[in-house]
This record gives structure tokens, sequence and C-alpha cells, in this order.
């Protein structure tokens, strides 16, 4: 079993949607939960981390952290098409070397 | 503040070439990585170092050397490029987490790297 399971999509909204990202992990240490955007051709840019659990919002985007479940989610209100990207999750321990990656979800945003 | 600088943004090689892909970070960071990223396979970690002076293997090393050559500079080295090595690179930085701060990556633009 894969540390950080995430679904490939794609998924297509139209625009002005909600859109729920979501990833699966299995370990229980896990402090640090990042959403990554990568652009086609780019870098990944990190979006937003939440440390330990519960939910932070910045602006059209919400991220929710569940350790009881095990699951993560990235809310996207008021979608617009610049939010056309690949979402990746990432987890990682309060200190340490080791990062945990889902595969990404292609999301794109129809005008 | 640049954050996290690649160099080459693209490059093309011959079998049996060698090239080095150049990454500097200016956070101040204390741990780096390079990754590859391949369709369908996503982030696969290729050597990281966790402080100056020290580096490790990840979960695709082979055909690859790495040089921690300060804090700011970690660079990967492709002594004889082989079509699997056809990829894009990445190289990221952290704090490493605990008192120095959040334990997040943050990534450069990326390396672009076709073996013919």
């Amino acid at each position: 079993q894969k540390e950080v399971e995430q679904d490939p999509g794609p998924l297509s909204v139209p625009e002005g949607a909600i859109v729920s990202l979501n990833c699966t992990y299995s370990n229980s240490a896990f402090q640090y939960f990042m959403w990554y955007r990568q652009y086609s051709r780019k870098g990944p840019e990190l979006l937003m981390y939440t440390y330990s659990s519960g939910n932070k919002e910045d602006g059209r985007f919400t991220a929710q952290v569940d350790k009881s479940s095990k699951y993560i989610s990235l809310f996207i209100r008021d979608s617009q098409p610049s939010d056309s990207a690949t979402y990746l999750c990432a987890m990682s321990y309060y200190t340490g070397n080791q990062f945990y990656f889902g595969t990404g979800t292609s999301l794109t945003v129809i005008p | 503040n640049a954050g996290v600088t690649q160099t080459p943004k693209f490059q093309v090689l011959k079998t049996g070439q060698s090239m080095t892909l150049q990454c500097a970070q200016d956070m101040n960071h204390n741990s780096m990585y390079w990754y590859r990223q391949d369709p369908g396979m996503g982030l696969r970690l290729i050597y990281y170092s966790a402080s100056e002076g020290t580096t490790d293997k990840g979960e695709v090393p082979n055909g690859y050397n790495v040089s921690r050559l300060n804090k700011r500079e970690f660079s990967l080295r492709l002594e004889s490029a082989a079509p699997s090595q056809t990829s894009v690179y990445f190289c990221a930085s952290t704090t490493r987490g605990g008192a120095a701060g959040a334990n997040v990556l943050t990534f450069g633009a990326g390396s672009r790297l076709t073996v013919l």
C-alpha cells in the first residue's frame, strides 16, 4: 500500500464550480500536509500547507485535514480557468527528510 | 528573493554524454533534494542532502551523482547519459522542520532533459 493515495482524475468542471480534491494516507505520524499546484511545464508551487489537524483558508482555497480518517482535502471555491493545473498533495513529519507525494489530480476549469 | 534556481532549463544530450544540473537556493534552507518527474510516475527522489557535507540516496539514484557544494548549492551529475534519463528534473529545499521552521518543500522551475 502506498503511503499517499490520490485520485489522478482528470477532473473537469465548469467555471464557478466548487472543486474538491482529496488524498488519503496511511501513516498517522505525518504532521505537515501540503498542497502544490503545478501548471503544465512548470515546477510545483506550494499553494498552502497545514500543520497537524484542522482547516486553513486562503482566499478561494481551503485545506482540511481529518487525522482520524487519514484524509485531507483541498476545496476551491468559484473556480476559474486559471485554476486549471495538476494538484499534488504531499505529507511529511514534524522534522526530517522524508516527503510523500500523491501522484497528482489533473483539473480543468471550463469557461 | 529568488527561492530555488535551476540551470539549465532545457538540455538535449546524446547517449553517453555527461552533464551537470545546477541548483541554488537563497532561503538559508538546510536540506536540498533532486527529484525526477515522469508521466504516470509522479515525483521520484533521486538524491538528497540533509545538510552541508552530507548526501544520501533516494528511490532512483542509479546513473546519478550529486555534490552539496555549500549550504546554497546542490548539483546533480549524469556521468553517461542514457535515454531512460529523459525526464524533468526538479530541485527542492526545506528547513527540515522542527525549530528551524515548517517542514515543507520549495521547488525550482525544473530542468527538462532529453537524451537521444
